[in-house]
């Protein structure tokens, strides 16, 4: 089971929209609705941001935003705070029973 | 209030046998759809997920480490322990326990995490 890929970094200025992408395959991303996002601030825990691809946990900005298309899950974080500076990973279950994370993409913010 | 809360040796040798242990309060693991995971992190490096039981016994390993995991639950004690055997300098990372709530598939609540060092 091959990590979702990531792009290593992403950066914005404060109030811009930036988009993290997580491509995965029919057997994990593209085949099921179960793709959650993390956000990981330095030696810290991750926090969930957003499960079943677009479902915000209880507490989390509506700024954090998730779609799918095909193999390719995205987050958008609207209106860019310093706050958002962190790492983030995605997350799908998989064909067989599993789950796996994606490589990682930290968030710089300008 | 949800938490969990890993530990374990924070040293030990290659190709000894690790075992932690993640206590967990305020859900319970015979709650239909529950389940409780591990998950690693080498220092720098991305999240790797190791395992996860459920509340119906019902056991996941990663498939690249399926054969040194083993993953058991004591429901009366709210714990869950993970044992992976025949340990190596590269299993160093911080594991963490996180809950797996009932009808979604994400981790929802983590622990702070463990770290442990594998070295001679």
């Amino acid at each position: 089971q091959s990590a979702l890929t990531q792009p290593a970094s992403v950066s914005g200025s404060p109030g811009q929209s930036i988009t993290i992408s997580c491509t995965g395959t029919s057997s994990d991303v593209g085949g099921y609705n179960y793709v959650s996002w993390y956000q990981q601030h330095p030696d810290k825990a991750p926090k969930l941001m957003i499960y079943d691809v677009s479902n915000r946990p209880s507490g989390v900005s509506n700024r954090f935003s998730g779609s799918k298309s095909g193999n390719t899950a995205s987050l958008t974080i609207s209106g860019l705070q310093a706050e958002d500076e962190a790492d983030y990973y995605c997350s799908s279950y998989t064909s067989i029973s599993s789950y796996v994370f994606g490589t990682g993409t930290k968030v710089t913010v300008l | 209030q949800i938490t969990l809360k890993e530990s374990g040796p924070t040293l030990v040798k290659p190709t000894q046998t690790l075992t932690l242990t993640c206590t967990f309060s305020g859900f319970s693991l015979s709650t239909s759809g529950v389940g409780v995971g591990w998950i690693r992190q080498p220092p720098g490096k991305a999240l790797e997920w190791l395992a996860i039981i459920y509340w119906d016994d019902d056991k996941r390993h990663s498939p690249s480490l399926k054969s040194r995991l083993t993953i058991t639950k004591d429901t009366s004690r709210n714990q869950v322990v993970l044992t992976m055997t025949n340990m190596d300098p590269v299993d160093t990372a911080t594991y963490y326990c996180a809950r797996r709530f009932g009808g979604i598939d994400a981790f929802d609540i983590w622990g702070q995490g463990t770290m442990l060092t594998v070295s001679s």
